[in-house]
């Protein structure tokens, strides 16, 4: 199975900064890595789907990038309903595996 | 609108069975391969099974295979999760998925607790 490591597990940060995540596959996805964030309480919801396509309703301060094995999503500025739990997930082959999460907190 | 139900959770002790439910609304069900997803209580996401769009292919996480099998009604919209032989480890919110459908709708979420 296709291992993905998501880093950093958490991260502080203020309204208004850039915050960048990260994942990697143990071995090439091509482009096929999605974006989730969540909630407490609540169902996962997609962000960015294929690296770098953005979900219809969702904010253009978020972004993906990467292929291959390496993967970025990318918060331009933090906004108040942002501060949630991010996944990304490789959808390459199966059995599908989602990174650890990370978990954006308000400094 | 577009959307997916989950049902059949609840309390069940070690070494039962439980069977879940998903109902689908609002789209053309056979057109889409359905998910199942779990998260146990304050950790990750964990993608558990897949069910092709007539039913004849299934793929399953290792941690559940032998164990689960995910299959689907498509006269009536509904994907099902057969869990047997559950352990304590089973415990999680378990969630019905449609990633291939545009809006990747979610279900709520249904509750299994394994605990004697």
């Amino acid at each position: 199975a296709i291992q993905v490591t998501q880093s950093p597990s958490s991260l502080s940060a203020s309204v208004g900064d850039r915050v960048t995540v990260s994942c990697r596959a143990s071995q090439d996805i091509k482009s096929d890595l999605t974006w989730y964030q969540q909630k407490p309480g609540e169902a996962p919801k997609r962000l960015i789907y294929t690296t770098s396509n953005l979900q219809t309703g969702v904010p253009s301060r978020f972004s993906g990038s990467g292929s291959g094995t390496d993967f970025t999503l990318t918060i331009s500025s933090l906004q108040p309903g942002d501060f949630a739990t991010y996944y990304c997930l490789q959808d390459h082959s199966f059995p599908w595996t989602f990174g650890q999460g990370t978990k954006v907190e308000i400094k | 609108q577009v959307q997916v139900v989950e049902s059949g959770g609840g309390v069940v002790q070690p070494g039962r069975s439980l069977r879940l439910s998903c109902a689908a609304s609002g789209f053309i069900f056979t057109t889409y391969t359905m998910h199942w997803v779990r998260q146990a209580p304050g950790k990750g996401l964990e993608w558990v099974a897949v069910v092709s769009r007539d039913g004849g292919h299934t793929f399953y996480a290792q941690s559940v295979t032998g164990r689960f099998t995910i299959s689907r009604d498509n006269s009536n919209n509904t994907v099902y999760l057969q869990m047997h032989s559950l352990r304590p480890e089973d415990s999680a919110v378990y969630y019905c998925a449609c990633p291939d459908h545009e809006r990747d709708p979610w279900g709520p979420g249904t509750r299994v607790t394994v605990s004697s």
